[in-house]
């Protein structure tokens, strides 16, 4: 089974600062990878997702992630945040077979005006 | 249109209490499954069901019974609640095979609690 890690459990960043959330996933298997996020008393929303291809994925809301399989990591990125953006951010991997989701334990981003 | 909806919202019971959750997909997936989230926000799978049939059973308590009348449904039913059992339950969906890649939609989430 995969474990996905998020290294990071709280993460605060002044507003228009570049933020960088950490993921690594333990398995070298072909692997898809997510980023959701979690609005306050909200569900899980879609930010990016690589499926193949471009190692660097661009997502919704000025997001991007880079795959480095070598290193088993998906990392998130955004150049400057916003106040908006402050809510819990999960990665997530599923390998190329079967349909089971393996969720990191999430970061909690903080933006500070 | 909601593409993943659950009712209800809010659910507040007594200990030794049954209740249930109701879940259902508007977007033609053939997988559902749901999450338990703690209040640390740690997300735990429940149960998938993929065509009626169940296909992820996470050590989960024998309490909690999924039931699935169809495969835009997926209900959550939990008996002798637990306070343990606090926590906010997800639904989502996903679509198995080309096109999505197992990418899972999800509600807006239930609040249980339980006193």
């Amino acid at each position: 089974a995969q474990s996905v890690t998020q290294l990071d459990s709280q993460v605060p960043v002044f507003e228009e600062a570049p933020v960088e959330l950490r993921c690594n996933y333990s398995s070298s298997v072909s692997v898809y990878l997510f980023w959701y996020v979690q609005y306050p008393n909200q569900g899980l929303q879609l930010l990016l997702k690589y499926l193949s291809g471009s190692t660097l994925v661009k997502g919704i809301n000025g997001f991007e992630a880079e795959f480095n399989k070598s290193q088993t990591s998906f990392h998130l990125r955004k150049p400057s945040v916003h106040i908006s953006d402050t809510a819990e951010y999960f990665c997530a991997v599923s390998e190329n077979t079967g349909n089971q989701f393996y969720f990191g334990t999430g970061t909690s981003l903080t933006v500070i005006p | 249109d909601t593409a993943v909806s659950q009712t209800p919202k809010y659910l507040v019971t007594q200990m030794g209490n049954d209740k249930s959750i109701k879940c259902e997909q508007n977007l033609g997936h053939d997988t559902m499954y749901w999450y338990k989230q703690d209040s640390k926000k740690f997300l735990k799978i429940m149960f998938s069901y993929n065509n009626k049939e169940l296909i992820i059973n996470e050590t989960v308590p024998n309490r909690f019974s999924p039931k699935s009348p169809d495969k835009a449904h997926l209900n959550l039913h939990i008996n002798s609640l637990e306070l343990g059992d606090s926590a906010v339950y997800f639904c989502a969906s996903s679509q198995e095979g080309s096109g999505a890649f197992y990418e899972q939609y999800f509600g807006p989430g239930t609040r249980l609690t339980v006193t």
